[in-house]
């Protein structure tokens, strides 16, 4: 079936530094895809919709200088996270969706991201 | 205004007892219905989903949900839980569009006594 992979599962960085998630659609096309922030005992924040070939689409609320969202192709978005502050540290999840068994939505197996 | 409500927070049950965990929503076009499971530090993955057709759907692990649009309720039940149904539960409800996002309820925390 279709599968979403998220890496890294867990990243460790230092304040100040930037670090990069990566989604990809292992067997399937993605015109678009979402990515998701989930804060402790919180539930899941959609951030930005990421479409290929074009600019992210962002949530209010959601800075798009820290957050910078590229989907250089139909399989994979990228998350980097700018200047990392420790209230960065979070949950990130994507997802993507496939015309195949109704519209489903599949989603990666989401990165922790510590900012020390 | 597109929402999901999961009234309950937080929910406690003895293993081998049933489970309903409750969903309601309000969304403006003909909805696309989920409920995702969380364990700890894991991704989601989905139980079930309701599209079009029978009303009541089943999913993995036991696991069913039965839509009632008159309630927008999308509530989901199994008959005995097991230890390892400890989890984080969130409903969540979407378009037919695939690229439209979905949203999601805030979850409800299933703890599970031995």
């Amino acid at each position: 079936g279709a599968v979403v992979s998220q890496h890294p599962s867990r990243v460790i960085c230092k304040s100040g530094t930037s670090v990069k998630i990566e989604c990809r659609s292992l067997d399937f096309q993605a015109t678009t895809m979402f990515w998701y922030r989930q804060f402790p005992k919180q539930s899941l924040m959609l951030m930005a919709t990421s479409n290929e070939g074009s600019k992210a689409t962002y949530e209010q609320g959601v800075e798009k200088d820290k957050f910078l969202i590229n989907h250089a192709s139909l399989t994979l978005s990228t998350l980097t996270v700018t200047s990392a502050h420790p209230e960065d540290s979070s949950f990130y999840i994507c997802s993507a969706s496939t015309s195949d068994s109704g519209n489903t939505i599949y989603f990666g197996e989401g990165s922790w991201l510590t900012v020390v | 205004a597109q929402s999901v409500t999961q009234p309950d927070i937080h929910i406690t049950v003895s293993e081998g007892a049933s489970l309903e965990l409750r969903c309601n929503y309000s969304y403006g076009a003909t909805p696309y219905l989920f409920w995702y499971v969380q364990s700890p530090g894991q991704g989601l993955q989905l139980l079930l989903k309701y599209f079009s057709g029978d009303t009541l759907v089943q999913g993995i692990k036991g696991f069913e949900a039965e839509f009632k649009r008159s309630q927008s309720s999308f509530n989901l039940r199994k008959p005995s839980v097991h230890w390892s149904d400890a989890a984080e539960y969130f409903c969540a409800v979407g378009s037919m569009n695939r690229d439209d996002k979905i949203i999601f309820g805030k979850g409800t925390r299933l703890h599970i006594l031995p």
